[in-house]
């Protein structure tokens, strides 16, 4: 089973500023990366595919990059809607298809 | 509007049985892999299982694997998981997703572009 792992449990990130997240694979995934947004009492909802491409709907200034076994997910000037909890989770070859253990982004 | 509908969560002894349904709607679901994730209070999300668009391919993490069994009827657009021998450690939302995936397709490595809201299984005596 292929281990994902979310260096920050936490990050704090003023409004306005940029957010980094990272995420690593225990083994390479190539680009069968992706990133979801999660809020209580929400659905989670798809942002990056493919380690770098934004799902429909999604702004543009949330951004993906990585491949292999490294990835981040970059959020430019954060807004109110953008402090939640978020996965990232491998998708390569047969399953199980894991998640990382989340990175909450909160207000600083 | 393309929706998945979760139904069938409760409250259910340890050891006991239960039976959870996707209903889905908006899109062309007899084409379609489906996958179920779920989430216990304070942890992080865990795939559970996936089924191939024909219903015949599925996989199961581990935690779960001899204990549930995946279906999906294309005729009632509805995917089922049926769960048994539940313990407190399957206390979760479970939460159904459909494969972003070309129609039909044969893979299943694909990110979950659309999910339902989810239902809730809470396992205790």
């Amino acid at each position: 089973e292929i281990v994902m792992t979310q260096s920050a449990a936490t990050l704090s990130v003023s409004p306005g500023e940029r957010a980094t997240l990272s995420c690593r694979a225990s083994q390479s995934v190539s680009t069968n990366l992706a990133w979801y947004q999660k809020k209580p009492g929400q659905a989670p909802r798809l942002l990056i595919y493919g380690a770098s491409t934004r799902a429909t709907g999604i702004p543009a200034r949330f951004s993906g990059s990585g491949s292999g076994t490294e990835f981040t997910l970059t959020i430019d000037s954060l807004q109110s809607e953008d402090f939640a909890v978020y996965y990232c989770q491998q998708y390569s070859n047969r399953p199980p298809y894991t998640f990382g253990q989340g990175t909450r982004l909160e207000i600083k | 509007q393309v929706q998945l509908v979760e139904s069938g969560g409760g409250v259910v002894q340890p050891g006991r049985s239960l039976r959870l349904s996707c209903a889905a709607s908006g899109f062309t679901f007899s084409n379609c892999v489906i996958h179920w994730v779920r989430q216990a209070p304070g942890r992080g999300l865990e795939w559970v299982a996936v089924v191939s668009y024909d219903g015949i391919n599925k996989y199961y993490a581990d935690s779960v694997k001899g204990r549930f069994t995946v279906s999906k009827d294309n005729s009632k657009n509805t995917v089922d998981l049926q769960m048994s021998s539940l313990s407190a450690e399957d206390t979760a939302v479970y939460y159904c997703a459909r494969a972003n995936a070309p129609p039909f397709s044969q893979n299943f490595y694909y990110s979950m572009d659309v999910w339902g809201q989810g239902t809730t299984v809470t396992v205790s005596s």
